[in-house]
């Protein structure tokens, strides 16, 4: 079965560094997503995307945070200037249609000491 | 306010007992409703979900839960737990009147641990 791909697993980085997250999601799907979790919290909505421009974003993905899709595989998140408070796991999700199940995949792990 | 609660942080079953997870809404409509599991290491994946008809939904890996609008509750059920299920079950909502989407609201999870 088709999976949503993501790397690094772990990632850790220090206060004000950039970081880029990276998924791949399923190849035929045209809708992305990222959600975090942060330890021993919900997992919450960052941000949608579709058709290259952002379909919907959460009050978290503030002006640090944007999205890409840079060519017909990849689908990044970026963080200009990391905070402790980012520390958490970040999944990217794929889907076929706004109304289709998501495919998560297994999460980066992103500590900021 | 609108919320989806999980009101059981852990639950702790025999392997072969049956299972129950709950799952209440808070909204002014049924919305659309969802379990994901989540294995240790691995990401969310989807258990079942609802969206009409009938209300006992059928899912993967045995599960099934039912739709209850009278108690605003979609329960996760299991006959019979094998060890494998072991794992955090998140249950998830989307607004249907905002035409669906994937902007899952999530509950806080319940942690399942299974007793040889």
């Amino acid at each position: 079965e088709p999976e949503v791909t993501q790397t690094p697993s772990h990632q850790v980085t220090q206060m004000g560094q950039e970081v880029i997250l990276r998924c791949v999601p399923i190849s035929n799907h045209l809708y992305f997503y990222w959600y975090r979790q942060i330890l021993g919290q919900k997992v919450e909505f960052l941000v949608s995307f579709y058709n290259n421009e952002i379909s919907e974003k959460s009050e978290i993905f503030d002006d640090q945070f944007s999205v890409e899709r840079p060519d017909g595989s990849n689908f990044t998140l970026k963080i200009r200037s990391t905070k402790l408070e980012d520390s958490a796991m970040y999944f990217c999700a794929s889907s076929e249609s706004p109304s289709a199940p998501l495919h998560f995949g297994n999460g980066t792990r992103l500590t900021v000491t | 306010a609108q919320s989806v609660t999980q009101p059981d942080i852990h639950i702790t079953v025999s392997e072969g007992a049956s299972l129950e997870l709950r799952c209440n809404y808070s909204y002014g409509a049924t919305p659309y409703l969802f379990w994901y599991v989540q294995s240790p290491g691995q990401g969310l994946q989807l258990l079942l979900k609802y969206f009409s008809g009938d209300t006992l939904v059928q899912g993967i890996k045995g599960f099934e839960a039912e739709f209850k609008r009278s108690q605003s509750s979609f329960n996760l059920r299991k006959p019979s737990v094998h060890w494998s299920d072991a794992a955090e079950y998140f249950c998830a909502v989307v607004p249907s009147w905002q035409g669906g989407g994937n902007k899952l609201t999530f509950g806080t999870g319940t942690q399942l641990k299974v007793e040889l």
